[in-house]
């Protein structure tokens, strides 16, 4: 059982660059989260999914973009990397609504430079 | 403002030592969420309460929904216990709010 499988683990960018973090789930979850975490600071969010085709916004959402083409799948996107964006990112699920369980991803550390 | 409240940041304890970890919250609540995260690791789940108490291994997790806390106690301590504690509030909307986490170290 693999759960949440983050994609890439490491990622060095140079200012203005793009990039893609991919997000997958095996337990059928609905509901599908990215979270950025910075020290001294709780996990904050980017974005999230209720729902295969829907995403909405999070509390920290300029400069990302997201799309949940498939259900299983959640992908994070920095359009034009800026070093306020070097972080560590995780993604999370959980089925339906009500008292769940939120399963993460192992982290993927990104360094904008 | 923080939704979600930890005390204290950071705790050391020697090993054998009984340990709590305080969370509260100003959200309205479907459950309350106790996750563990070890240094340069990933984030796991320990507890999902939405009242009483909570017991796994030598972990305790208990809620007052009254009072809008919960506590996650750790009996025994070891050092594999140290990592950063964090506690999350979930809404009915499967939103989270997480705390800024209880750093501890437990000294062999």
């Amino acid at each position: 059982n693999a759960g949440v499988t983050q994609t890439p683990k490491f990622r060095v960018l140079k200012t203005g660059q793009s990039m893609t973090l991919l997000c997958a789930q095996d337990m059928n979850h609905e509901y599908m989260y990215w979270y950025r975490q910075d020290p001294g600071m709780g996990l904050r969010l980017i974005h999230y999914s209720v729902g295969e085709g829907t995403t909405a916004k999070g509390e920290v959402p300029d400069g990302y973009n997201v799309s949940r083409l498939k259900k299983q799948n959640f992908l994070l996107g920095l359009e034009s990397a800026a070093p306020s964006q070097t972080s560590v990112y995780f993604c999370a699920s959980a089925s339906g609504s009500g008292a769940n369980v939120l399963t993460f991803g192992a982290g993927s550390r990104l360094t904008v430079l | 403002k923080n939704e979600v409240e930890q005390s204290p940041q950071n705790l050391t304890a020697q090993e054998g030592e009984f340990i709590t970890i305080n969370c509260s919250y100003s959200v309205g609540i479907s459950a309350l969420h106790w996750l563990q995260q070890h240094p340069g690791g990933g984030i796991v789940s320990l507890f999902m309460l939405s009242s009483g108490k909570k017991k796994h291994g030598r972990l305790i997790a208990t809620i007052n929904i009254q009072e809008k806390h919960s506590s996650l106690h750790i009996t025994a301590s070891h050092p594999r216990d140290s990592a950063v504690y964090i506690c999350a509030a979930a809404n009915t909307g499967n939103q989270f709010y997480f705390g800024t986490g209880t750093s501890l170290t437990v000294i062999p």
